[in-house]
């Protein structure tokens, strides 16, 4: 089955730096990559996605690439900001007969630092 | 309803009881997911619903826990005779589902239920 690795586990940056969390999957047939921010205590949210017939996708501070040859896929968060601070999860979706099964990653915690 | 409403939202249970974790997913949405999350971790997938249909139960970590969504609903996943490795966050997402269409397998979450296991 599907397996998606997640690193670094842990990012500290300073406010205004960037930070960018990088994401492998195993299964070649997955075809869609999202992104979500978990706030401590609170429910995952996503963010951003991209889906697998796109190279990179931009929402203001936020970027995503996704090199399917390599299998990888990578979060860029610019000029970041103390509420960036939160746990990160990359997933891998794969779309089967009848619907889709989506595999996250172990996750990063962010720490922007005032 | 307006998101996916999960109960309870924390649960203790002594080691040996049955639970029963109670998922409300947005209304119209066809595919629904039980998830676990260990503190630190990220979420496990346990198994998921397209309507009635339980398509792929694969992540269930052993024959004690059981889902259901006999309408095509409301879900409820059911642990019998809990252990203290079954303490977690257990989320439920629900998705529009279908075919690979825009926005169709974005995950939507429920706040979760806490189970701890003494």
């Amino acid at each position: 089955g599907e397996n998606v690795e997640q690193h670094p586990s842990t990012l500290s940056v300073q406010e205004g730096d960037s930070a960018v969390i990088k994401c492998t999957y195993s299964d070649s047939a997955s075809n869609y990559f999202p992104w979500y921010k978990q706030e401590l205590g609170k429910r995952p949210q996503l963010i951003i996605d991209i889906r697998s017939n796109v190279g990179e996708k931009k929402d203001q501070r936020i970027a995503v690439t996704l090199n399917k040859t390599a299998k990888h896929f990578s979060l860029h968060i610019t000029e970041t900001q103390p509420e960036d601070s939160a746990v990160y999860f990359c997933a891998a979706s794969l779309s089967r007969t009848g619907g889709f099964k989506t595999i996250f990653g172990a996750g990063t915690r962010l720490f922007v630092k005032a | 309803g307006a998101g996916v409403s999960q109960s309870p939202r924390y649960k203790v249970a002594k080691r040996g009881q049955d639970v029963a974790l109670r998922c409300d997913p947005i209304s119209g949405h066809v595919s629904l997911f039980w998830y676990q999350q260990a503190l630190g971790q990220g979420p496990e997938f346990l198994t998921y619903f397209q309507n009635e249909a339980q398509l792929d139960k694969s992540g269930l970590p052993s024959d004690r826990f059981f889902a259901e969504r006999p309408e095509g609903s409301v879900s409820t996943l059911k642990i019998q005779r809990t252990q203290q490795e079954d303490s977690a966050v257990y989320l439920c997402a629900s998705s529009l589902g279908g075919q690979l269409l825009s926005g169709a397998n974005v995950l939507t979450f429920g706040a979760g239920s806490r189970l701890t296991v003494l």
